[in-house]
């Protein structure tokens, strides 16, 4: 069964103090990974898609890294607006092609 | 580009009641998705469209729920009767193609069933 397993389910952090958010998978061949950032009160942003092992993808402070069998959201330096969930979500290269997404890492930048 | 717009934002009703959600995709986008979301939990997909046919309903859960897209633009997502354990928040996505594309969200309809 194809799942996803975001850790740790809640970080704290100091401005400034960087950090990484885990998302561990199992899925019959993976077509995609995507990274989402959810503010309350909000539908999911897409952040990046990640297709295959060692691919890397950076936006300001973020960078996604990729390998056969778990995805890192990389955050250098961050900011109180950084606050936020993360999910992680997988599609399989298979089948209806459906997200599978995790239960997110809630994030928290203290001033 | 306007995103995945979604009414309402918030309803509330007491259970055994019906209710409806409505969602705009983004213009040409093929595929639309409804999500259910729970507190503290992921989307969990309940419906993929592709234009106006069904492509994956096997989470919706089909005694209660329903959902439509006529002309393959516009959706509605239907509950009735609703329960308790249907308070969460409803998410409408949209993809270009579906099968290959990003999914782009809308703002969500938190509903809450006392």
């Amino acid at each position: 069964e194809d799942q996803v397993t975001q850790s740790p389910e809640a970080l704290r952090l100091q401005e400034g103090e960087s950090s990484s958010l885990n998302c561990s998978y199992t899925v019959s061949g993976l077509r995609g990974l995507f990274w989402y950032r959810q503010d309350p009160g909000k539908g999911p942003e897409f952040l990046f898609t990640l297709y295959s092992a060692g691919e890397e993808k950076e936006k300001e402070r973020l960078k996604a890294t990729l390998t056969k069998k778990e995805s890192f959201l990389h955050i250098t330096a961050p900011k109180p607006e950084d606050s936020a969930t993360y999910l992680c979500a997988v599609q399989a290269s298979a089948g209806t092609y459906k997200y599978i997404f995790g239960t997110g890492t809630r994030l928290k930048v203290l001033a | 580009e306007a995103g995945v717009a979604q009414s309402p934002r918030y309803k509330i009703i007491e259970k055994r009641q019906s209710v409806a959600f409505w969602c705009n995709p983004i213009s040409g986008h093929a595929t639309l998705y409804w999500y259910q979301q729970i507190l503290g939990q992921g989307p969990k997909l309940l419906i993929q469209f592709q234009n106006n046919g069904v492509v994956d309903d096997s989470q919706l859960p089909k005694d209660r729920f329903s959902a439509e897209r006529l002309k393959g633009v516009d959706s509605t997502l239907k509950i009735q009767p609703a329960k308790l354990e249907d308070s969460a928040v409803y998410l409408c996505a949209s993809s270009r193609s579906g099968y290959t594309d990003t999914q782009y969200f809308g703002p969500g309809t938190r509903l809450t069933v006392l």
